[in-house]
C-alpha cells in the first residue's frame, strides 16, 4: 500500500508524452544534487545527479537541468512509461559544512494509460 | 537491488518499548546513513557513520541512538517508542560517506508503534 507521502503534489502524464519534474532546493552553497526515485514500498533508488559546475546533464531518457540563479532543478523524463510512476526526489548537498543531503518532498508521478 | 540489507522488513511494537533496526552495507561501503520518512514527510536525516565513527547529525532524538561495527553493519536503536516514531526507517550507504557521493538506500524497516 501507500507508505510515502499522501499528500505530495502530482503529476499526471499521458504515457508516451514527457514528464518535467521541478525541485526548488534550500541552499544557495549547496553544489552537488541527486534525483531519486522511489516506487511503492521500495527504498530512494539513484536516476541521476549533477554538479553545481554544469547546467545540464542527460541520462537514460533523463534529464537534469540546474538553474543556480533561482535555485531550482528539474528531472526531465522523455517518452514516460507506466513503470516510471512513483514520488520523485531532489537531494541537495554541500561540499563543506554537514555531510547530510537534504531532500525535497517529493513529486508523485501517475502515468496514465 | 541496491546492494544495501535492512532487516526486519516491518516491526510492530508498543508505546514505550524499544526496538532495533539493522543494516548491512553495500560491499565496499564505509558510510553509513540512516533516514526516517513519515507520512507527508520527506526523508529526514538522523546519523551518519563512517568506518565506525559517528560523522555527522541530523534531527535525531535523544531517544534513538545508532552505532557502527567493525563488520560496518550498522544498528539504529529506538527506545521508549510514541505513536509519532512510526515511520519509514531507511539505511543508505556510500563508498566514502564524503559530499558527493550517491547514496544507495535499502528498502526500509516500517515501523508501527501502536
Amino acid at each position: 500500500g501507500e507508505s510515502v507521502g499522501l499528500h505530495l503534489p502530482t503529476l499526471s502524464v499521458q504515457e508516451g508524452d514527457n514528464s518535467i519534474i521541478n525541485c526548488a532546493y534550500s541552499n544557495s552553497a549547496s553544489d552537488y544534487f541527486i534525483w531519486y526515485k522511489q516506487e511503492s514500498g521500495k527504498g530512494p533508488q539513484f536516476i541521476i545527479d549533477i554538479r553545481s559546475n554544469m547546467d545540464k546533464r542527460q541520462g537514460q531518457r533523463v534529464t537534469v537541468l540546474l538553474n543556480k540563479t533561482v535555485k531550482h532543478l528539474s528531472l526531465q523524463i522523455a517518452a514516460t512509461q507506466p513503470g516510471d510512476s512513483a514520488v520523485y526526489f531532489c537531494a541537495e548537498n554541500m561540499a563543506s559544512g554537514t555531510y547530510k543531503y537534504i531532500f525535497g518532498t517529493g513529486t508523485r508521478l501517475k502515468v496514465l494509460a | 537491488d541496491s546492494g544495501v540489507t535492512q532487516t526486519p522488513k516491518h516491526l510492530i511494537t508498543a508505546t514505550g518499548q524499544r526496538v532495533t533496526l539493522r543494516c548491512s552495507p553495500r560491499s565496499g561501503d564505509l558510510s553509513v546513513y540512516w533516514y526516517q520518512q513519515s507520512l507527508d514527510q520527506g526523508l529526514q536525516f538522523l546519523i551518519q557513520y563512517y568506518n565506525g565513527e559517528e560523522r555527522a547529525k541530523g534531527n535525531i532524538l535523544e531517544r534513538f541512538s545508532a552505532q557502527q561495527f567493525p563488520d560496518l553493519h550498522s544498528e539504529l536503536n529506538l527506545s521508549s517508542l510514541e505513536l509519532g516514531d512510526s515511520a519509514l526507517y531507511f539505511c543508505a550507504s556510500s563508498e566514502t560517506g564524503t559530499p558527493k557521493e550517491k547514496l544507495f538506500f535499502g528498502s526500509g524497516t516500517q515501523l508501527s508503534v501502536l
